[in-house]
């Protein structure tokens, strides 16, 4: 099975603020590697596909990099709406599917 | 507009099964592949199963092999999930999702339905 090992658990930060998302794969899925937001009492919302395409309509402060077995999410400059937990996902075909355990944003 | 709505969830006693159901709409849902994502009460989310676009292939968790089923009925545009000798640990809100099989990422998902496993 592929593990994803999201870092940090949990971060910090304030409105402003550049942050970075680190995913690490314990072997190359390539770019398949997806970036949901979750609000508490929501369902996740796909911000990020294939490492690098953003969804439609997701705000272009949210990027992602990386392929094989690291990644990051950046969110350029934080605003109040992105506070909430973030998981990487390897979607490798016709794997076993895996999220990273979540990285949970929070306000400084 | 996309819409997956969840249903079946519930209260069963270990041992017990139970059948989760998901209704699309919006879209042509024999054109995409399909998932179940779970989530534990306070915990982060666990895919479960997936399945291609005709059904005629299927992956899982390994916790879940032998013990659930996911199959889909393209005609009803429903997705299901058979879940078979519960445990306390299958407790979670069971999430529907399109995509989440092959190389596509789960695009849009459902609001879930809670599965409580306990005597």
């Amino acid at each position: 099975d592929i593990q994803m090992t999201q870092s940090p658990s949990t971060l910090s930060a304030s409105v402003g603020d550049r942050v970075t998302i680190t995913c690490r794969a314990s072997q190359s899925i390539s770019h398949w590697l997806a970036w949901y937001q979750q609000k508490p009492g929501k369902a996740p919302k796909l911000l990020i596909s294939k490492a690098s395409s953003l969804e439609s309509g997701v705000p272009s402060r949210f990027s992602g990099s990386g392929s094989g077995t690291e990644f990051t999410l950046t969110i350029s400059s934080l605003q109040p709406d992105d506070f909430a937990t973030y998981y990487c996902h390897q979607y490798n075909a016709y794997s076993m599917y895996t999220f990273g355990q979540g990285t949970k944003l929070e306000i400084k | 507009e996309v819409q997956l709505v969840e249903s079946g969830g519930g209260v069963v006693r270990p041992g017990g099964s139970l059948r989760l159901s998901c209704a699309a709409s919006g879209f042509t849902f024999g054109n995409f592949g399909m998932s179940w994502v779970r989530q534990a009460p306070g915990k982060g989310l666990e895919w479960v199963a997936g399945v291609n676009y005709n059904g005629g292939t299927t992956t899982y968790a390994d916790s879940m092999k032998g013990r659930f089923t996911i199959s889909r009925d393209n005609a009803k545009n429903s997705l299901y999930l058979q879940m078979h000798s519960l445990r306390a640990e299958d407790t979670a809100l069971y999430y529907c999702a399109r995509g989440g099989w092959g190389i596509t990422a789960s695009d849009f998902w459902g609001q879930g339905t809670l599965v409580t496993v306990s005597s």
